[in-house]
């Protein structure tokens, strides 16, 4: 079975240009989980897709993040004009089903951003 | 709102020997779940151990097993043996029981390296 798989895996860009991320998470799985870590700092939650519909994005950091999985299988995850601050490693994580504690949660390896 | 705490950025350890990784967290909550994720470089993050609040006994698995501490806030983890495979980025992570997302809220990692 494959795991979650995430494109590009390292990505630079110039300040101001707009980058694109994909996350594939293990099929069937409804949950799907955006995360970031911002260098030397915690893992922080993005946001959550139960399908396709967005159950939680409390944790989007502004208007320049743009979540969206189409029919419920991949998610892309948009940063458009990136900004210094948005350098860091962005993780997909995903899981099946009615959330329980024995829901084990997988992640991909994260893409590494960096912005210049 | 929760918070995690892993106090040591790194740490070493000798093979065959034990090393424990500190985490504490700070919730008002009474129900949760506790994680240990490991991620060796370049790979994908993976649960090495989870405990539920409710239940007092510690969980192990094989090698890996925590000292939970609710009442002080503690849930560190002890790698028995060390393997050069458990070189990795450690992960505490919290997440509250029940709601509508799973999300999680980790600490900042803590970079553990095995010596030969």
């Amino acid at each position: 079975e494959a795991g979650v798989t995430q494109f590009p895996s390292h990505s630079v860009i110039e300040k101001g240009q707009t980058v694109t991320l994909r996350c594939d998470p293990i099929s069937g799985h409804d949950n799907l989980y955006w995360y970031r870590r911002v260098m030397g700092k915690e893992i922080k939650f993005l946001l959550h897709f139960v399908k396709e519909s967005k159950q939680d994005e409390s944790g989007m950091p502004n208007n320049r993040f743009l979540a969206e999985r189409t029919g419920g299988t991949y998610s892309t995850l948009k940063v458009q004009p990136a900004e210094l601050e948005d350098s860091g490693v962005y993780f997909c994580a995903s899981s099946h089903g009615v959330q329980g504690f024995s829901n084990t949660i997988y992640f991909g390896e994260g893409s590494w951003l960096t912005v210049v | 709102a929760q918070t995690v705490t892993q106090s040591q950025p790194e740490m070493s350890v000798q093979e065959a020997e034990t090393v424990t990784l500190s985490c504490t967290y700070d919730t008002s909550e009474s129900d949760y779940y506790l994680f240990w994720y490991k991620q060796p470089p370049s790979r994908q993050m993976i649960l090495v151990i989870r405990q539920e609040a409710y239940k007092q006994q510690n969980a192990t698995e094989n090698r890996f097993s925590v000292n939970f501490q609710k009442a002080a806030k503690s849930f560190s983890l002890k790698i028995s043996d060390s393997q050069l495979g458990d070189a990795a980025m450690y992960f505490c992570a919290y997440r509250s029981y029940g709601g509508a997302t799973n999300k999680l809220i980790f600490g900042t990692g803590t970079l553990l390296a095995v010596q030969p």
